[in-house]
């Protein structure tokens, strides 16, 4: 089964709308990290933004926001105020197990193509 | 502020050659990591060196090797490539905070990738 699902191959969204970019998640473990990366055109992974599973509170990074649903395992990520800069591949990924262990690793979903029209 | 630093970023082999990439940190961080990114696959983790002298398979290791030369320094070997290898190939690097049961961030940053094609 797949650790991390993102079911939107790609999306386009007028400018300065909001997008809601999709991710769930398959896990046993309570204690677990989620981490959206950025992937430009120009190919470099950017982090956007991370939620611990035990965070009571949706994280926020700007105009980045972690819709976080503990119970449905829905990790989506909004931005807000879209922008053309935006336009890029979207990664969802997942770390399981506490985190100060060097060993523990990200799991990768396949990604989201945002295409922000003007 | 270099970060995580890949060489070289392009790289074009013939089958059945070797060839080395090459990965430096400038951020202190105990652990490093390789992964590869195929088309509609997201990224796939090939090694990982938790703390220096140490390293370890990830889930897809076949046909590669990885040296933790020192704290800075994670280099990944192909020693007979195959066009199944071509590939772009990232390295990250993570630290740790401090306690052992704090959930902390822990963040993996990537260097800005290799592309590799195996003719």
């Amino acid at each position: 089964a797949q650790k991390i699902t993102q079911t939107q191959p790609g999306m386009f969204v007028q400018e300065k709308e909001a997008v809601t970019l999709d991710c769930t998640y398959d896990t046993s473990d309570q204690s677990y990290g989620l981490f959206w990366y950025k992937q430009p055109s120009s190919g470099e992974m950017i982090f956007l933004i991370y939620q611990g599973s035990y965070d009571e509170q949706n994280a926020t990074e700007g105009r980045y926001s972690l819709n976080f649903q503990k119970a449905r395992k829905s990790a989506n990520l909004v931005i807000s105020a879209s922008q053309l800069g935006d336009s890029a591949m979207y990664f969802c990924a997942m770390r399981e197990g506490i985190s100060n262990f060097g060993n523990e690793k990200l799991t990768f979903g396949t990604g989201t193509r945002l295409t922000i029209i003007p | 502020n270099a970060g995580v630093t890949q060489t070289p970023k392009f790289q074009v082999l013939k089958t059945g050659q070797s060839m080395t990439l090459q990965c430096a940190q400038d951020m202190n961080h105990n652990s490093m990591y390789w992964y590869r990114q195929d088309p509609g696959m997201g990224l796939r983790l090939i090694y990982y060196s938790a703390s220096e002298g140490t390293t370890d398979k990830g889930e897809v290791p076949n046909g590669y090797n990885v040296s933790r030369l020192n704290k800075r320094e994670f280099s990944l070997r192909l020693e007979s490539a195959a066009p199944s290898q071509t590939s772009v190939y990232f390295c990250a690097s993570k630290g740790t905070s401090g306690g052992v049961f704090r959930l902390a961030k822990n963040i993996q940053y990537f260097g800005a990738g290799t592309r590799l094609s195996v003719l």
